[in-house]
């Protein structure tokens, strides 16, 4: 059974590009949350989806950030208009059950490392 | 907001056990008590959860006293590869991840 999986592992992007970052849950899982992780910090939850809904976007910068957890294929994360600000890493977990079910147990990916040049 | 306070970091030598210690006084009657383990570059890892009490599995045990307001992680023996940072999770409602702490193990 595949972990989950994200990618690109390492993406540089000059300033005011875009960037989308994938994540493809655990077979069977349909909860996703993204997090952000800056350097030498700790994991900033960003927002939670299920299948085709944003559940709790409320970690998520106003502007510029969107995700998105279509009924195919992986979630994405974009970012648009990169800045400097915006390197970090960014995690994606999944989880079979729903946030109020979940007791706190995730499984993550191995991270989308976003540099701006 | 996370819900927990730890030790920004900790030192051990191979061998010895670590406990590390997370406190949770504002924890909820639903609210599990969930310890991940995370290694530079990489995602974090679930390593133990637990309710009330003692849990122990093949890597850690947890200890949890009645009330609750806090828990510790032990880790028995360690070695050079358990030099990572460990986050205590108690927030079940909004998953939010505290600080964690960083443990690093000298040989």
């Amino acid at each position: 059974n595949a972990g989950v999986m994200q990618n690109p592992r390492h993406l540089v992007r000059r300033r005011g590009q875009e960037a989308r970052l994938r994540c493809s849950p655990m077979k069977g899982h349909s909860h996703v949350y993204w997090y952000r992780q800056l350097p030498e910090e700790g994991l900033k939850f960003m927002v939670y989806l299920q299948k085709e809904n944003i559940i709790d976007e409320s970690g998520m910068p106003k502007e510029r950030f969107s995700a998105e957890f279509p009924k195919e294929g992986p979630s994405i994360l974009r970012i648009q208009q990169v800045v400097r600000g915006d390197s970090a890493a960014y995690f994606c977990a999944s989880s079979p059950l729903n946030r109020r079910e979940n007791t706190g147990e995730l499984f993550f990916g191995e991270g989308s490392r976003l540099t701006v040049l | 907001l996370a819900k927990t306070t730890q030790p920004i970091s900790m030192d051990s030598y191979e061998g010895q056990e670590v406990n590390i210690t997370c406190s949770h006084n504002n924890i909820a009657t639903n609210d599990y008590i969930t310890w991940y383990q995370q290694f530079p570059s990489q995602g974090p890892r679930f390593i133990i959860q637990g309710y009330k009490t003692k849990v122990t599995n093949e890597v850690a045990s947890l200890f949890i006293p009645a009330d609750r307001k806090s828990s510790t992680l032990s880790l028995p023996r360690v070695s050079l590869s358990d030099t990572a940072v460990y986050y205590c999770l108690v927030d079940t409602d909004k998953l939010i991840f505290g600080t964690g702490t960083r443990l690093q193990v000298f040989p």
